[in-house]
């Protein structure tokens, strides 16, 4: 099945201890992304990534760090993570630059206390 | 100004209702439109595509785009408890991939049996 997935689904966690989310898609897609979801504001993205090696900041990037090393994963890393990023974390693949339709994974909440 | 603004919500109809969503943007460069749908604790999908002036319809979802106004609507007929969802647009300009895509902050619609 094609498919996005995301680890984990759920997590809470206490302010500046490392973590990080992973990503996967079974696609073949070339663009992946990140995104952050809170009430009010919206989806805002926070990284994406055009191909292997090759990633860019979104309009939020203040506190993340992403990587792609193989074609397939794409992990979201919080260094020291803070309670202002708590929040919902959607991570998302686009077949390749010319496509726009974004298949996203299921989503993790994280809570950072 | 933001460049997209969705009508806020939440909406709740009854069954059978139509609904109509609506986004208004200000960037007179988007060309390509979409409508996500999100169910509660899921990732967003993509509902219809479109990047034409005029209406697109697929079952009972018509996506009606307005250039000249710079205004889009998606219509739900018949609309069925299934559809409570949050729905996004989501839309961006020919140059660029999907780091360029654009989302509205959502409406919630719940349809009541």
């Amino acid at each position: 099945e094609a498919q996005v997935t995301q680890n984990p689904r759920y997590l809470i966690t206490v302010t500046g201890k490392k973590l990080t989310v992973t990503c996967s898609q079974n696609m073949n897609h070339e663009y992946m992304s990140w995104y952050r979801q809170d009430p009010g504001l919206g989806l805002r993205q926070i990284y994406y990534s055009m191909n292997v090696e090759v990633t860019d900041k979104g309009d939020v990037p203040e506190g993340y760090k992403v990587s792609r090393k193989e074609k397939r994963n794409f992990p979201l890393i919080l260094e020291s993570p803070s309670p202002n990023q708590t929040s919902l974390y959607f991570c998302a693949s686009t077949p390749s630059q010319t496509t726009d339709t974004q298949y996203f994974g299921p989503g993790t909440r994280l809570t950072v206390l | 100004q933001k460049e997209v603004e969705q009508d806020p919500g939440p909406l709740s109809v009854p069954e059978g209702a139509i609904v109509s969503l609506n986004c208004t943007y200000s960037n007179s460069a988007f060309q390509y439109f979409m409508w996500y749908r999100q169910y509660s604790r899921k990732g967003p999908e993509l509902l219809m595509y479109t990047y034409s002036s005029g209406n697109k319809e697929d079952g009972r979802f018509t996506a009606q785009v307005d250039k000249s106004s710079k205004y889009i609507s998606l219509f739900i007929r018949d609309s069925q408890p299934s559809d409570s969802a949050t729905y996004l647009c989501a839309m961006k300009a020919p140059q660029g991939g999907s780091e360029k895509l654009v989302f509205g902050k959502g409406m919630k619609l719940t349809v009541n049996p």
